[in-house]
């Protein structure tokens, strides 16, 4: 299970930090994504983190704005947004990485407006 | 990039009809396909993965079919409970990975 924090309303330019919390105890063992839905939109792919964290892809969209991070000690999963755009307002999941995504966290949601 | 194309952009059955869902790569991506059904409000869920294998818990009136670049998802008799928006996503010379821009499925 994947149970998700942060998010919430900011202002152009402005800062985020998601978190992302795995239950159980395989959570190092496998690589993880994040995904977004922007309003009235399809899924868009974000960022791909694997299980070390020695492999690390992000989408065109958010790169050199967005860096996702994990802490495997504390089944953890974060992606730190900066330089936000109103364009990157949606609701974010996380999803562990099996080549298919399965399972995802519940979402939460960004707001990007002045 | 691989763009994959989902058709049609809305379907509209009555309960018990058989719904045939399209998805067409840009580029081969062998079965390295995946179909998710996501409701208002909730996560998206697996349904299919690598083409053909239905996820664990995933009715069997879903089923997948498909290589290279045309693949279907089927839903054999639809019920209420299936509305949502269907997406077909790739994992072939990534990244970038992608999703289709839904089929959203509607019932009469």
């Amino acid at each position: 299970q994947l149970v998700q924090s942060g998010g919430g309303l900011v202002q152009p330019g402005g800062s985020l930090r998601l978190s992302c919390l795995a239950s159980g105890t395989t959570f190092s063992i496998y690589s993880m994504n994040w995904v977004r839905q922007a309003p009235g939109k399809g899924l868009e792919w974000v960022s791909y983190i694997s299980d070390s964290s020695t492999i690390i892809y992000y989408a065109d969209s958010v790169k050199g704005r967005f860096t996702v991070s994990r802490d495997n000690a504390n089944n953890s999963l974060y992606l730190q947004m900066n330089s936000l755009r109103v364009e990157d307002s949606g609701i974010y999941f996380c999803t562990r990485d099996r080549n298919s995504f399965d399972p995802w966290g519940q979402g939460t949601r960004v707001i990007v407006s002045s | 990039e691989i763009i994959l194309t989902q058709s049609p952009d809305t379907l509209s059955l009555s309960p018990g009809e058989r719904a045939t869902l399209s998805c067409r790569a840009s580029q081969g991506v062998k079965t390295y396909l995946h179909w998710y059904q996501h409701k208002p409000g909730q996560a998206p869920r697996l349904l299919i993965y690598d083409a053909s294998i239905r996820a664990t818990g995933i009715p069997a009136r879903f089923s997948g079919s498909g290589s290279g670049t045309d693949f279907t998802l089927t839903i054999s008799s639809v019920e209420p409970e299936d509305v949502a928006v269907y997406y077909c996503q790739h994992r072939s010379d990534w990244p970038p990975i992608t999703f289709g821009q839904g089929t959203r499925l509607q019932i009469k």
